[in-house]
């Protein structure tokens, strides 16, 4: 059973055209991220959610932003994509408070590619 | 700041061969430590964790040890199947804070029949 959902799995925008990914999770957690993962890298962490609270990477590019309108929804979106934005985006979901309960779970990501 | 290191492969191996993956981690305090797999077109797969020193993870065959003196949690594996081909990524745990996962740039392991 699914847990942390990713749509679409695939996703074709054009160059500077706005373009929203979603994820939800049935599991409840209080916690959310978006990676971004290019091809043959690690995981990047863009930003996250505890709740309601937004928490952005330092790093994170202003043209990446998020939303979260309940526990179970977080959209990322990407306000004008350009060709190095093309990428594997990854949500997880994490129980947080502590370390026991910090175990990220993963939904199967969106590649996006950029034409 | 807080960092992993670990083999980045490729690597190839036959059915049945012994399996070790090196990582090495750099971090203040005592982060918990975790071995994920990606299996192609999926997203990540938690596969062991360890919490403390000397504490041992396993799963599926697996085992990673956590070595506070030599900052270490390689991964093992005994006999690799076909199915283990896949991505594997180390990663620790953030203390303080925002709690954060920082993974090493992954290695990918193909086991040939």
């Amino acid at each position: 059973d699914a847990m942390v959902i990713q749509n679409p799995r695939y996703q074709v925008t054009q160059f500077g055209k706005p373009v929203t990914l979603s994820c939800s999770q049935t599991l409840n957690h209080n916690v959310m991220y978006w990676y971004q993962q290019k091809s043959s890298q690690a995981p990047k962490l863009l930003f996250h959610y505890y709740d309601k609270d937004f928490n952005n990477e330092a790093d994170t590019p202003d043209n990446f932003q998020s939303r979260r309108p309940n526990t179970s929804f977080c959209f990322l979106d990407i306000r004008s994509p350009g060709l190095g934005d093309a990428a594997m985006y990854l949500c997880a979901t994490s129980r947080g408070g502590g370390i026991a309960k910090n175990i990220q779970y993963f939904g199967a990501g969106t590649r996006l590619s950029v034409l | 700041g807080d960092s992993v290191t670990q083999m980045e492969g490729p690597v190839t191996l036959s059915e049945e061969a012994f399996l070790t993956i090196n990582c090495t981690y750099t971090a203040t305090g005592y982060p918990s430590l975790f071995w994920y797999v990606q299996y192609p077109g999926e997203g990540l797969q938690l596969l062991l964790k360890a919490t403390k020193a000397d504490d041992k993870g396993s799963n599926k065959g697996f085992e990673a040890t956590y070595r506070k003196e030599t900052t270490s949690f390689h991964l093992e594996k005994g006999s690799v199947q076909v199915s283990d081909s896949a991505v594997y990524f180390c990663a620790l745990l953030t203390q303080g804070g925002s709690e954060k996962l920082v993974f090493g740039k992954g290695m990918k392991l193909t086991v040939n029949p």
